[in-house]
């Protein structure tokens, strides 16, 4: 009974790399979601798909990208990490469009 | 575009005082409303939904009524926990899961 699951739970970069932060899910759910979460500012839509080979951007997309190639995985890949790119981000995924999100407990990323 | 404004916290009440959060929404169309609780560490789990104008979601004591009319979500509880203590997201989501968030309101309970 796992749901959301998100690798790594922390992770500390220097400004340029690059990473990927993984999210799974076996609840075989459609929609999948990218957020971001800062201090005040609530949680803000990075990327978003509504199923496998589907995805598109949210409110803040610039500095990253997606793909969704299965059904389960749905990874966030910082291209050039900046310091601005330092949050807690989460995953989360739903069985259709207007449902509740079910959602991973989030990797700490400090960038440096 | 979408928008959700709620109360700034944090907020302290003492053990069974009456909780009132407000949350008000500017959206286009019929969005599905939703609060959600995060708990020190972990992501956020559903606490309640509404689907549609008048309806109220209700789960743990806690309680809102969609008000189409005053395009408002208020979350309440009459008498909080200490167990309680977390911090709460107003959401909509206005379709295809393009949710958005309110910044979220932190509750202290206090024994």
């Amino acid at each position: 009974n796992a749901g959301v699951t998100q690798t790594p739970k922390f992770q500390v970069l220097k400004t340029g790399q690059s990473m990927t932060l993984q999210c799974a899910q076996d609840m075989n759910h459609e929609y999948m979601s990218w957020y971001r979460q800062d201090p005040g500012m609530g949680l803000r839509l990075i990327h978003y798909s509504v199923g496998a080979g589907i995805t598109d951007q949210g409110e803040v997309p610039n500095g990253y990208n997606v793909s969704r190639s299965t059904t389960e995985d749905f990874p966030l890949r910082l291209l050039s990490a900046a310091p601005s790119q330092t949050s807690v981000y989460f995953c989360a995924s739903s069985p259709s469009e207007y449902q509740p999100q079910h959602f991973g407990d989030g990797t700490r990323l400090s960038i440096l | 575009g979408d928008s959700v404004t709620q109360m700034e916290g944090p907020v302290t009440l003492s053990e069974e005082a009456f909780l009132t959060i407000n949350c008000t929404y500017t959206a286009t169309g019929y969005p599905s409303l939703f609060w959600y609780v995060q708990y020190p560490g972990e992501g956020l789990q559903l606490l309640l939904k509404a689907t549609k104008a008048d309806d109220k979601g209700s789960n743990k004591g806690f309680e809102a009524t969609y008000r189409k009319e005053t395009t408002s979500f208020h979350l309440e509880k009459g008498s909080v926990q200490v167990s309680d203590s977390a911090v709460y997201f107003c959401a909509l989501n206005g379709g295809y899961q393009k949710v958005t968030f309110g910044t979220g309101t932190k509750l202290q309970v206090i024994p």
